[in-house]
Parts: C-alpha cells; structure tokens; sequence
C-alpha cells in the first residue's frame, strides 16, 4: 500500500499567524481527504481534494496529483483550529483502503 | 440528515466480555468502514462493506466481526474483549460507483472503549 508522511509532526503558532502543512503520498493517489480532528476527537471533512486547489474561509488546500502532495494553508489562525490535522487518500493498489498520514498536531495560543 | 451515528459513546468492558457497536448512515452511501484510533495515532481500517450482504476485510480484523444486512446499518461486534482493543472506534461512509477511485468519506462521532 501506500505510505503517507505528514509534516511537520507538530506546530505551534500564535494565534493570528499563518501555516502550511504538507503531505506526501509514495505512490499516486486517486482520492485525497483533508480532515480536522477537534479536541473532542471528533473528525471533521475539511477538503475533498484529488487535484487543483480549493477554498473554505481561512483554509485552502492545493493537491499536485503528479508530484505527489498536497498542502494544506491556514491563514489568520485561531485558538478553534487546535487540534490535529490528517490527510488520507487510497492509492493505485490500496484497494478500498483509505491509507491516513500520522497527522500534524497543531496548538493555536492566543 | 443525522449523517453517521454511532452508539454508544463510551463504555467500559471487562476482558472476556463482547459487545455491539451500532453504526447507522442516512445518506444512502453504499460503502461503510470501520476504523479504530489509538492514542496519539492516526485510523486504521479494521473491515469495510461494499454494500449489503458483502463485507471485508481490513488492516486490523482479528477480534471483531461485522455484518450489513440493510444499507443503513453497519455494526461492528467484539468478541472476548481484551485490554489491546481499548480504542476510539470510527464508523464511516461513503459513495462509490463502479470501480473508479474511492469517494469522500464522512465520519461518525466515536464510540470511546475501554477495556479493563
């Protein structure tokens, strides 16, 4: 199967401030998801996101299918955006297996 | 839409003990999926459903077993509890048609298990 690296593993920002998190896929990917999972272990679909970019609000993702990542922004942070961050996608033999990255873990302070 | 729900939140067993945990979806997805999460770690795929009457297998089925008898309805049953199934258990589902890439998957809120 696929493997999946997220970085970086953790991010501390001042609230206000602006981050890129980045995953990277061994393999290609046909589906690629960006979830937000809250303090309250709840998951959260934040981007569905094969190719090309997309925008919600502060978020956007941009996934380059060809070279095998996707980024995820987040502008004008807020002490809500705590929490961790994961991608998954399903790769070219993964079957119905959606493989998940290990996630950025990402702190907000006020 | 309720999307997925599962039950129950949280709950406690025994080793040696089974129990059910419900995992329903309104949106009329076909495929479903069953994820544990440990500390600190991301999902893994424990069995998946295509649609009903058909299930498999996923990275991690050793002491669980499932059923889909309608398209709503996925359960996930533990048999003979032991403290490494202490997990957050994700349901999950999805659309897919054909045999083209996977579809965005939604997530129901938990079932937090500890076994002790």
């Amino acid at each position: 199967g696929i493997q999946v690296e997220q970085s970086p593993p953790d991010l501390i920002l001042q609230e206000g401030a602006n981050s890129t998190l980045r995953c990277n896929f061994s393999d290609s990917v046909n589906n690629l998801q960006w979830f937000h999972q809250n303090p309250w272990g709840q998951l959260i679909n934040l981007f569905y996101i094969p190719s090309g970019t997309k925008q919600n609000g502060r978020l956007s993702a941009t996934t380059v299918a060809t070279e095998r990542y996707s980024l995820l922004y987040i502008s004008s942070s807020q002490t809500t955006d705590s929490g961790v961050y994961f991608c998954a996608g399903y790769g070219p033999a993964a079957g119905n297996k959606l493989t998940f990255g290990g996630g950025t873990r990402v702190l907000v302070k006020p | 839409n309720a999307g997925v729900t599962q039950t129950p939140k949280f709950r406690i067993l025994k080793i040696g003990q089974s129990m059910t945990l419900q995992c329903t979806q309104d949106m009329n997805h076909n495929y479903m999926y069953w994820y544990r999460q440990d500390p600190g770690m991301g999902l893994k795929l424990i069995y998946y459903s295509v649609g009903a009457g058909i299930t498999d297998k996923g990275e991690v089925p050793n002491g669980y077993n499932v059923s889909r008898s309608t398209t709503e309805d996925f359960p996930l049953r533990l048999e003979l509890a032991a403290p490494s199934q202490t997990s957050v258990y994700f349901c999950a589902s999805s659309y897919r048609r054909g045999s083209g890439g996977g579809r965005e998957q939604f997530f129901g809120p938990g079932t937090r298990l500890t076994v002790l």
